[in-house]
């Protein structure tokens, strides 16, 4: 069974900074990972996944993960925060094996507060 | 084009009654999945749905639990029975396909609360 370790339950950046948001994940094949985002009282919205093919993905809103085998990592990047990023961001992963590829396993989740 | 809906979004049972969340996916979309949020915890998933059919229910409680997708209407969640433990926010996804390109579109969630 694969899972999802997100390192930090709560990040704090100024805006303008580096947001790097750490993800961890365990899986015994090869891993499709995803990012999600959900702002508060919305339901979550995907960043960007990770299937097959270039390992740097980039999403929505100026995001982007690097897919680590070696470190077994996807961490969510963006070089310069806004104001607008300020939510919650989600680490998926889920595996193309026996079937069931729908099967998102979560981790807990990042709250990422932007100061002014 | 609307996205999935939920509803209620806020829903306040007391124990030993019934709660019955409701979700409407995107359309054009067959494939609803429900998953729960328990405080401090990630999303878990409970069940895979398609028309009419359970394909998965792996994650569900064996006991108080079930769900449906009829042929028309949303998919329903029931909870019998509720107890405290039960609160959660519980959030339906739906997709186009099952393949690793068919992206899971979330609604806003059910909030839950058991007094």
């Amino acid at each position: 069974a694969q899972s999802v370790t997100q390192l930090g339950s709560h990040v704090s950046v100024s805006e303008g900074a580096l947001v790097l948001l750490r993800c961890n994940y365990s899986s015994s094949v090869p891993p499709y990972l995803f990012w999600y985002v959900q702002y508060p009282n919305q339901g979550l919205q995907l960043l960007l996944k990770y299937t097959t093919g270039a390992t740097l993905v980039k999403g929505i809103n100026g995001f982007e993960a690097e897919f680590k085998k070696s470190e077994t990592s996807f961490h969510l990047t963006k070089p310069s925060a806004h104001m607008s990023d300020a939510a919650e961001y989600f680490c998926a992963v889920t595996v193309n094996s026996g079937g069931s590829n729908y099967k998102l396993t979560f981790g807990k989740g990042t709250l990422l507060t932007v100061n002014p | 084009n609307a996205g999935v809906m939920q509803n209620p979004r806020h829903l306040v049972r007391r124990r030993g009654q019934e709660a019955r969340l409701r979700c409407s996916p995107m359309k054009g979309h067959s494939h609803v999945y429900w998953y729960r949020q328990l405080p401090e915890e990630g999303l878990k998933f409970m069940v895979y749905l398609q028309k009419e059919n359970i394909i998965d229910e792996s994650g569900m409680p064996k006991e108080r639990f079930s769900a449906e997708f009829p042929k028309e209407g949303p998919s329903i969640l029931r909870i019998q029975q509720v107890v405290r433990g039960d609160s959660a926010a519980y959030f339906c996804a739906s997709s186009q396909g099952i393949q690793s390109t068919d992206t899971q579109y979330f609604g806003p969630g059910t909030r839950l609360t058991v007094l």
